[in-house]
This record gives structure tokens, sequence and C-alpha cells, in this order.
């Protein structure tokens, strides 16, 4: 298993282009979710999902669009980058039922001009 | 809404030594996790340790306990017997669950403690 993969690493935008991180599992989870991590703070939910067409709207949403058409991918798409997106985001899975941790992706980390 | 808080912004430990991590949170749900989490300077998430608030007994898992007070609120993390590999920023997180300690997967984070180990 190659557990979360998140793609790309390093990425840098203009203010203004759009563009989508990709998150994929090979676990079969139900459970998807994206964190963003600024400095001095811990992670914040932008969007997560519960499967395969269904999504909801975490902590931080707004700038974000998400959707799940398999239960493998959950990308996560930029409408239309702002500095203040700048951040390092991090893809998770889980399972469902019973106490499983959450298995994250090694991050992208962001940088917007 | 759930909140963590984490008031050590750094903490310094001589290697062989134990240290205490803390955590406080809040919440109004009556079934809920606790987690631990560490990152190295790599930044990738590494899973420490789970608490579920129905757990009779406090979570272990090989150098790292995790010290849960339900009444206090607290879920303080203690590491054993510190390694210079230890030195890293801990979050402590916490996720809604029901009773069968099923959840969506959503966690709310800590601003996180950075542990330095010293040789």
């Amino acid at each position: 298993n190659a557990g979360v993969t998140q793609t790309p690493k390093f990425q840098v935008l203009k203010t203004g282009q759009s563009m989508t991180l990709q998150c994929a599992q090979d676990m079969n989870h139900e459970y998807m979710s994206w964190y963003r991590q600024d400095p001095g703070m811990g992670l914040r939910l932008i969007h997560y999902s519960v499967g395969a067409g269904i999504t909801d709207q975490g902590e931080v949403p707004n700038g974000y669009n998400v959707s799940r058409s398999t239960t493998e991918d959950f990308p996560l798409r930029l409408l239309s980058a702002a500095p203040s997106q700048t951040s390092v985001y991090f893809c998770a899975s889980s399972y469902s039922p019973g106490r499983q941790t959450q298995y994250f992706g090694p991050g992208t980390r962001l940088l917007v001009l | 809404a759930q909140k963590i808080t984490q008031t050590q912004p750094g903490m310094f430990v001589q290697e062989k030594e134990a240290v205490t991590l803390d955590c406080t949170y809040d919440t109004s749900d009556p079934s809920y996790g606790l987690f631990w989490y560490k990152q190295p300077s790599s930044g990738e998430m590494i899973f420490l340790i789970y608490q579920g608030s129905y757990d009779q007994q406090n979570a272990t898992e090989g150098r790292y306990s995790l010290n849960f007070q339900k009444a206090r609120k607290s879920a303080n993390l203690v590491i054993s017997a510190s390694q210079l590999g230890d030195s890293a920023m801990y979050f402590c997180a916490m996720r809604e669950e029901n009773a069968g300690g099923t959840s969506y997967g959503k966690l709310t984070f800590g601003q996180g403690t950075i542990l330095t180990v010293h040789p």
C-alpha cells in the first residue's frame, strides 16, 4: 500500500491562478479530509468527505472547492489563488467503523506570490 | 465547537529523561477521541497515540503514554526516556465520535509544542 499520496510536493502560484492539489489513498478509506497548516498554528480543516459523492465544509473552506467522484481520490481546487492561501496542505484519510487513526499524506507546500 | 489548547510553545528535556506535554480540551460532545501527533522537521504527521473518551485506562504506546483526566479535560502526553530523535513539534488533536468510536474523521488541532531534546 502506498498509503495517502499527495502531488505536487511544492508549488508556486501567482495571485489569481487556479490549481488542483491531488490526493489519493489506496486503503479503501471512506473518510478523507483536507487541512492547511500555517506557521505557528495547528492544522485547520478545509473540507472533508464521508464517501464518494459526499463532501462538506470544514473550518476554513473559503477559496477552495472539493469533489469526491471515487473512493480513492479527493482533489482540492484553488479557484483564484491569494497570498493568504500560502500554506502547507495535508490530505488525510480514515475509515469506519471502529477507532481508527487518521492517515496523513506527506503534504503540499504552496506559495502564492 | 471543539477546542484544543496547548499552552507550552516550547519544551526542553535532557536525553533519557521523561517529559510531559500539556493538552487541555473543550467540547460538549459526549463521546470523542484524543490524539497526539509528532511532526519532525521533515514535515510529515506521525500518529503517536489515541485515547477514547470512554476508555477506562490511559493509552500507552511504547515510550508514549497519555495521561487522560476526563474531569479536568486534559490529555497530556508523557514521553519516557527521551531520545534525540524525539525533537519535533507535537500536536494534540480531538474528534467527535459516536459511542462506538466511529467518526467522520474531522480533527481539531492545538497550536503545537516544540520539543527539544538535549544530549
